[in-house]
């Protein structure tokens, strides 16, 4: 079936390094992806999406491109912020109930 | 702004008791979802509703039900709570009724301790 496949955490970085999240799906067709956030104490809210291969999703500094030849939509931040600090998880609109299917997350810590 | 909100942010109760865990969407949205997360294991749909008074099975549904008598209020039941339900609890909704999901949006969730 349809799966997600994120990089474990926790990740811990400087302020102002670069920030990667690996994220790798299995699906058939061409799902929609997406990456969620979770900040400490809250509920999730979307960060990003690309509905189709080769779109990129992008806000608050982060991208991800939809790679379709790797099966891939790897979240990147050039440069962040102790505010970025949370957990990040990636997911596809797939399954057999075509509902959203979720990566286990990373958990981001971004030290000043 | 979609707002949803959780009858509670934390709550308490005892193996066996009957637990009601509301969700409310201010949107106007026909699905509604029902996830519990847990450390290693990320977001687990339980149950999930394209319309009033239909519900669908997710991929942990022992043990929970539910139920959607308005279109902005869906509602988990744990019908005798036991400790493996210790949880933290994220109810979400979206538009586009079934078979498409577009954004889902989140609630603060429900921290349950089962003891």
């Amino acid at each position: 079936g349809d799966s997600v496949t994120q990089m474990e955490g926790p990740v811990t970085l400087s302020e102002e390094a670069f920030l990667t999240i690996n994220c790798t799906y299995t699906a058939t067709g061409y799902p929609s992806l997406f990456w969620y956030v979770q900040y400490p104490g809250e509920g999730l809210q979307l960060l990003l999406k690309a509905t189709k291969a080769d779109d990129k999703g992008s806000n608050k500094g982060f991208e991800a491109t939809y790679r379709k030849e790797t099966t891939s939509f790897h979240l990147e931040k050039g440069s962040v912020q102790v505010s970025d600090s949370a957990v990040y998880f990636c997911a596809l609109h797939g399954g057999s109930q075509g509902n959203l299917i979720f990566g286990k997350g990373t958990k981001l810590s971004v030290k000043p | 702004d979609v707002k949803v909100t959780q009858s509670s942010r934390y709550l308490v109760k005892r193996t066996g008791e009957k637990v009601f865990l509301e969700c409310v969407q201010d949107m106007d949205h026909e699905n509604m979802f029902w996830y519990r997360q847990d450390p290693g294991l990320g977001l687990r749909l339980i149950y999930f509703s394209y319309d009033v008074k239909m519900k669908e099975k997710g991929d942990i549904p022992e043990g929970y039900s539910v139920s959607r008598e308005k279109k902005e209020r869906f509602s988990l039941i744990l019908e005798s709570a036991s400790t493996n339900q210790t949880s933290m609890y994220l109810c979400a909704s979206s538009s586009g009724g079934q078979g498409r999901t577009d954004t889902q949006y989140f609630g603060p969730g429900t921290r349950l301790t089962v003891l």
